[in-house]
């Protein structure tokens, strides 16, 4: 069955770099695209960015460019997020999310997510 | 850039009535519509797909509608899972935007 397990909770400060991993098993890795979304505590969702784990072509908002990078590891099956300059409104829940194979399919499989706190 | 205004922003309703959610896109977007459910302390959860189309196992209470910039989003009779926050989402060309959200709460 497809799974996306996601590393543990993070608490890092004001300024300083995070990365977040997602593993990806029960289905071929490179054939999908892979999307981040993140929720701050009691808000909505918002994206992060998206890459082809095929080609690791990648796309993010704006709002996030340069500070978003997004990886893959075929090798590992897993997906990688890391945002830098980090502020205290990235306090987020951060998903990772399976790009549906179908046309105009969603987002069909999620992690659990993964809690980055910036904090002094 | 596409904007999703969801309505309205909190639901309450009883269990056995039924709900309806409204989407409205800022422009035309076809049917490039999802739609998901949110239960507090939990991911996300895809219910569906293509403006209209139910994924595998979703009950078939869940139903959507629409195309172009109004969409509808209907539970036909509310059961107790089902209250939770829904949002609807437009994803093409590998870019994607969420609406703020609608909680369907319990009256």
């Amino acid at each position: 069955q497809v799974q996306l397990v996601q590393s543990g909770a993070e608490m890092k400060k004001p300024g300083a770099s995070v990365k977040v991993s997602c593993k990806a098993s029960g289905y071929a890795f490179s054939a999908y695209g892979m999307y981040w979304v993140r929720q701050a505590p009691g808000q909505g969702l918002e994206w992060v960015g998206w890459i082809n784990a095929g080609n690791g072509n990648t796309e993010y908002p704006q709002k996030f460019q340069g500070r978003v990078t997004i990886t893959r590891d075929t090798s590992a099956n897993t997906a990688y997020m890391e945002l830098s300059s980090l502020r205290s409104a990235d306090t987020a829940v951060y998903y990772c999310a399976r790009d549906s194979i179908k046309p105009r399919g969603g987002l069909d499989f999620w992690g659990r997510g993964t809690l980055v706190t910036v904090s002094s | 850039e596409i904007i999703l205004t969801q309505s309205p922003a909190t639901l309450s309703l009883s269990p056995g009535e039924r709900a309806t959610l409204s989407c409205r896109a800022s422009q035309s977007i076809s049917t490039y519509l999802a739609w998901y459910q949110q239960r507090p302390g939990q991911a996300p959860r895809l219910l569906i797909y293509d403006a209209s189309n139910r994924v595998t196992g979703i009950p078939d209470r869940f139903s959507a509608s629409g195309s172009g910039t109004d969409f509808t989003f209907t539970i036909s009779s509310l059961e107790p899972e089902d209250f939770a926050v829904y949002y609807c989402q437009y994803i093409s060309n590998w870019r994607t935007t969420f609406g703020q959200g609608t909680r369907l709460e319990i009256k």
